[in-house]
């Protein structure tokens, strides 16, 4: 296992367009999170699945953005109608259950979105 | 969770200890203390984490105060590849095993 991957690896795209992220987690981590990251701030965390359930969201979610994990596996973040403020990078990881992965996360590289 | 406090950027030269603080005055009993990094167009890696019990691993080393209101992660012999942003997280670990960043701390090893 590579670790938790992501793609693309950047994406530039003009505004109010659409655009789509995958990501493939560590294959025995049941729980998924999409963070953001813009320049000089910590992540910014989004939602997390346990499994393919939707659990949690952020505020920061608005309804243009959309993800989904269909079959507890890969995941997509979808963002509609892009804004210039959408621009950053979206960081995708994976964790364990139990006590052994306790809040341990596996970040993938990211993806970073520039619109113009 | 927490509120944690670090220090925007620290240098250190390689080969020596890296001691990076972090200040979390309101932790409550049963949160941990998470340290994790990021190095520049990577995402974060987990270092290490601690309840009240100092810790070692192969990468770094976890001294929490007896009052566990501060903390400080030990890098013993930085590296250039060391160079990285750090990140001190307080928080339970409860069902989400969501965690919240802060800006933390960019570490400069200088050769």
């Amino acid at each position: 296992d590579t670790g938790v991957s992501q793609d693309p690896r950047h994406k530039i795209t003009k505004r109010g367009q659409n655009v789509t992220f995958r990501c493939d987690p560590i294959s025995e981590h049941n729980r998924l999170y999409w963070y953001r990251q813009t320049l000089g701030q910590g992540p910014e965390f989004l939602t997390y699945f346990q499994n393919e359930a939707q659990l949690e969201k952020s505020r920061l979610l608005s309804d243009r953005f959309s993800a989904e994990r269909p079959k507890g596996s890969f995941s997509t973040l979808e963002i509609q109608r892009t804004e210039q403020g959408d621009s950053a990078m979206y960081l995708c990881a994976s964790s364990a259950t139990g006590a052994s992965g306790a809040n341990v996360l596996t970040f993938g590289a990211g993806s970073r979105l520039t619109v113009l | 969770d927490a509120k944690t406090t670090q220090p925007p950027s620290m240098d250190c030269a390689e080969g020596r200890a890296a001691n990076l603080p972090c200040n979390h005055s309101t932790i409550s009993g049963n949160e941990y203390v998470y340290w994790y990094r990021q190095i520049h167009s990577q995402g974060p890696q987990y270092i290490i984490h601690g309840l009240k019990n100092n810790e070692t691993n192969e990468m770094a080393s976890l001294i929490i105060t007896e009052d566990r209101k501060s903390s400080t992660l030990i890098l013993p012999h930085a590296t250039l590849r060391d160079t990285a942003v750090y990140y001190c997280i307080v928080t339970t670990r409860g069902a989400t095993n969501k965690l919240i960043f802060g800006t933390g701390t960019l570490l400069a090893v200088q050769p």
